[in-house]
């Protein structure tokens, strides 16, 4: 089977560094996603990992313990446009992937 | 330019009556993907297609049915039998261990 779990919302300030964590047990397990969704819209691609460590892209990070079924996403400099939902999503060899219910992210000034 | 293209973006189903979402893609990805959304939830799985003739069904496929005659195109049939069919749907497609781009999605209500 394949379970995800994720907080249901966090609050940052504008500017600050913020991390959203995702924790996962999945058979076969082949990758984890990070994708952001603005509401209403289709979700968008940030980040990946497929092996242990971390992942830099500019503003975001992702980072992946496979042992501890374990990854978090990074935003830095946060920005109000970074108000948004955070889906994580593992994928497994056979090409099944499993969201997560998504992070709310919500930036203050 | 390449992507993914579903259609209508608003759909409106009658009780009793089956449905046909489309999505096509031009991104010559052999991977293809069903998803249903609710308000405040996650992206829940209904089928997925690996390879052009054959799919396999995802988390929530009751109620629903597809088709992969070509690579480009994976209709997804909401059917009667689903009897809480609104939803947000997205469509996405990827190559293997490469990150999913969506469509935009269909919106579907009940009349």
């Amino acid at each position: 089977g394949q379970n995800i779990d994720q907080p249901t919302e966090m609050t940052a300030t504008e500017g600050a560094i913020v991390q959203i964590n995702c924790t996962y047990q999945t058979s076969g397990f082949n990758g984890l996603f990070w994708y952001q969704q603005h509401a209403g819209e289709a979700p968008t691609f940030l980040s990946y990992n497929v092996l242990d460590g971390l992942e830099e892209k500019g503003r975001f990070s992702s980072f992946l313990s496979r042992s501890k079924g374990y990854s978090y996403l990074l935003l830095k400099e946060l920005q109000m446009k970074d108000s948004a939902s955070y889906l994580c999503a593992a994928y497994t060899n056979a090409g099944k992937s499993t969201f997560g219910d998504g992070t709310t992210l919500t930036v203050k000034p | 330019d390449g992507g993914i293209t579903q259609s209508p973006k608003y759909l409106f189903r009658k009780e009793g009556q089956n449905v046909t979402l489309s999505c096509e893609q031009n991104l010559n990805h052999d991977a293809m993907y069903w998803y249903r959304q609710d308000p405040g939830q996650g992206l829940r799985l209904i089928y997925y297609s690996q390879i052009v003739n054959d799919f396999q069904k995802g988390d929530i496929a009751e109620g629903y049915s597809v088709s992969r005659e070509k690579k480009e195109s994976f209709p997804l049939t909401v059917t009667s039998a689903q009897k809480n069919p609104t939803a947000f749907y997205l469509c996405a497609s990827r190559d293997l261990n490469q990150p999913q781009h969506f469509g935009d999605g269909t919106r579907l209500s009940i009349l």
